[in-house]
Formats: C-alpha cells, structure tokens, sequence
C-alpha cells in the first residue's frame, strides 16, 4: 500500500504566479480530501469529493482556488494567481465510504505540499 | 453543529509519566470521535476512533481513550511516555448519519495540542 501520495514535497513561488499541487489518492478509496494547514487557522478542509465529483467546495477561500479529479487516481489543487497568505501546508487525503454511516472509515493523509508564496 | 476543544495547545511530559490530553466535544446526535497524530513533516495519521459499543478503545503505540457522555469529553491516555510519542495530536469530531455513505466530510478538527517528552 502506497498511502496517499502527493507532489511536489515543498514549492516556492512567487506572487501572482499559478500554482498546481497534485495528488495521488489510495487505490479503491473513493472519496477525496484537500486541507489546509496553517498556525493561525488549524486544519482548514477546502474541498471534498466522492467518486470524482466535488460534492462540497464551501471550503475553497476564494475563486483563485480550483480543484478538479478527472479520475479515480489523480487531483489537483490550483491556485492562480497565488498571493503570500496562501503560504501553508496543502493536505490530500482520501478514505472510504462510510456505508450507512456505521464504519468511521478513517482519513488517510499525504504527507503535504509546503507552499511558500514570496 | 458539532466543534472540538482540546484543553492546552502544548503538554511537556517526562519520559516515562503518564499522558494525558484532553478534549471535549459538542455535538447535537451521538458522536464519532477520533484521534490523530502528527509527527513532524507527515501527514495526520489515525490513532484511534470510537463509533459505537466499548466506551474504553485502544489504538496504536499504547494510547487509548475513553468516551464519556455524561462529560462530553473523549481524553487521550498513555500510561509511559516514549521519546517517540512527541506529536501532534489532534481530537475530531463527526455525525454519521443514517442512510448516508459519507462521514468524513462532516469530520470536525480540534486545534491540536503539541506533545513534548522531557527525556
């Protein structure tokens, strides 16, 4: 099991620039998590899918902010143009369904995107 | 609605005591409580979760809570702090509901509270 892998590690970049951050979710796992981490907000949930479609976006800061899963395997987070508040940690994380609501599957993490906006 | 408080952001134990972090939940239908840890440059990871039945549950690395209604908290307790227990940990919250396949969605996050141990 590979775990919920996601690229690129750290980015640094300049404002006003786009910025895509990618995710690879667990295999079979269906439903798609975007967080933001930062000191002053916590863990911020940005967007939610489930079997590919955004279900929840009510999270996503501003219309700078995109997000899409084209397939079960792969997402994105985009940001452009990107500004220095938007310098933070970006977590992906995908789990299973809870069927009936009964089983508490758990979130599964990346290990983060380290955003910095100069 | 439903939030999380965890009781102090920052907990310095002794190799070897007793930890103890605390959090307490609100939520309007019976919960689905959750810890998670973080250690440094990772993401969180599940600690353990407590959903129906034995208010007691165990999770990894020794850890374990306790589900008390009557106080609305779910405590985190390990009996010996390890040098490798020092994280991140936070407390969650969330509501299953009946007829639905989702659940993370609605999970709550507390704030957090940074373990250190004292060597």
């Amino acid at each position: 099991d590979a775990g919920v892998i996601q690229s690129p590690r750290h980015e640094v970049t300049e404002m006003g620039q786009e910025v895509t951050l990618r995710c690879k979710p667990i295999s079979g796992h269906n439903s798609l998590f975007w967080y933001r981490q930062t000191m002053m907000r916590g863990l911020e949930l940005l967007i939610y899918f489930n079997n590919n479609v955004p279900i929840d976006d009510s999270g996503m800061p501003e219309d700078r902010f995109s997000a899409k899963m084209p397939n079960a395997s792969f997402s994105t987070l985009k940001i452009q143009p990107s500004e220095p508040r938007d310098s933070a940690v970006y977590f992906c994380a995908s789990s299973l369904p809870w069927v009936g609501g009964g089983d508490g599957s758990p979130l599964h993490f990346g290990n983060g995107t380290r955003l910095t906006v100069t | 609605a439903q939030s999380v408080t965890q009781l102090g952001s920052h907990v310095s134990v002794s190799e070897g005591a007793l930890v103890l972090l605390r959090c307490n939940y609100s939520s309007s239908v019976p919960p689905y409580l959750f810890w998670y840890v973080q250690y440094p440059n990772q993401g969180l990871q599940l600690l353990l979760k407590y959903t129906t039945g034995a208010t007691l549950v165990k999770g990894i690395n020794g850890f374990e809570a306790e589900f008390k209604k009557s106080e609305t908290s779910f405590h985190l307790t390990k009996p010996s702090a390890h040098m490798s227990d020092a994280a991140e940990y936070f407390c969650a919250v969330s509501a299953p509901y009946l007829g639905s396949n989702f659940g993370n969605e609605k999970l709550t996050f507390g704030t957090g509270t940074r373990l250190t141990i004292i060597p």
